[in-house]
């Protein structure tokens, strides 16, 4: 079974600070990863995907991605955060083409950016 | 090209009452997906639906159903109402069924159980 830890329910950052968000699967076979990122009152937006291909993943609005399977971590990061980038992300993981679409979900991390 | 659309967008019942969700995926695609979103248990996978099939199915009591149908379009039922089934229910939509295709989410339906 697969499974996914993100640290820390909730992240304060300043306006132009880094944003790390930590994200650690569990999975027996090599797995897709995913984070998400979801506004108040809507649905998820994909930021980016990890496929097997490259390990440093880069997404939409500046956001990127490491896959270490050493760690068996996809940590999130952008190096200087938007009063936008307020939210919660999700990191997801998926293990093979029988799973289908099904993804499992951490837990999330709420963003607060101050100004 | 339009999104992921679900209806109603929020919708109160009581318990033992039963709903039913719609949602309409993306045009072309044919895979459909719901999940349940609650504060408490986070996000969960409900069941997946691929050209009227149903692909799999996550750990939820039989009083959750859906279906889809020839047009790709999908509905959930929820039977049986509990005050705990009080949540966020999203649809997703992918072109294909698969582990490596971008998944589209709706904006929900917020079912309140009274």
């Amino acid at each position: 079974a697969q499974s996914v830890t993100q640290l820390g329910s909730h992240v304060s950052v300043s306006e132009g600070a880094l944003v790390l968000l930590r994200c650690n699967y569990s999975s027996s076979v090599p797995p897709y990863l995913f984070w998400y990122v979801q506004y108040p009152n809507q649905g998820l937006q994909l930021l980016l995907k990890y496929t097997s291909a490259a390990t440093l993943v880069k997404g939409i609005n500046g956001f990127e991605a490491e896959f270490k399977k050493s760690e068996t971590s996809f940590h999130l990061t952008k190096p200087s955060a938007h009063m936008s980038d307020a939210a919660e992300y999700f990191c997801a993981v998926s293990t093979n083409k029988a799973a289908g679409n099904k993804l499992t979900f951490g837990g999330g991390t709420r963003v607060l950016v101050k100004p | 090209k339009a999104g992921v659309t679900q209806t109603p967008r929020y919708l109160i019942k009581t318990r033992g009452q039963q709903v039913t969700l719609s949602c309409s995926p993306i045009s072309g695609h044919r895979s459909v997906s719901w999940y349940q979103q609650t504060p408490g248990q986070g996000l969960q996978f409900l069941f997946e639906y691929f050209s009227e099939t149903q692909r799999n199915k996550g750990n939820f009591p039989g009083r959750f159903s859906g279906r889809q149908f020839s047009n790709s379009r999908s509905e959930m039922n929820v039977s049986t109402l509990e005050l705990g089934d009080s949540a966020l229910y999203l649809c997703a939509s992918s072109l294909l069924a698969g582990s490596i295709n971008e998944q589209f989410f709706g904006p929900g339906t917020r079912l309140t159980v009274l």
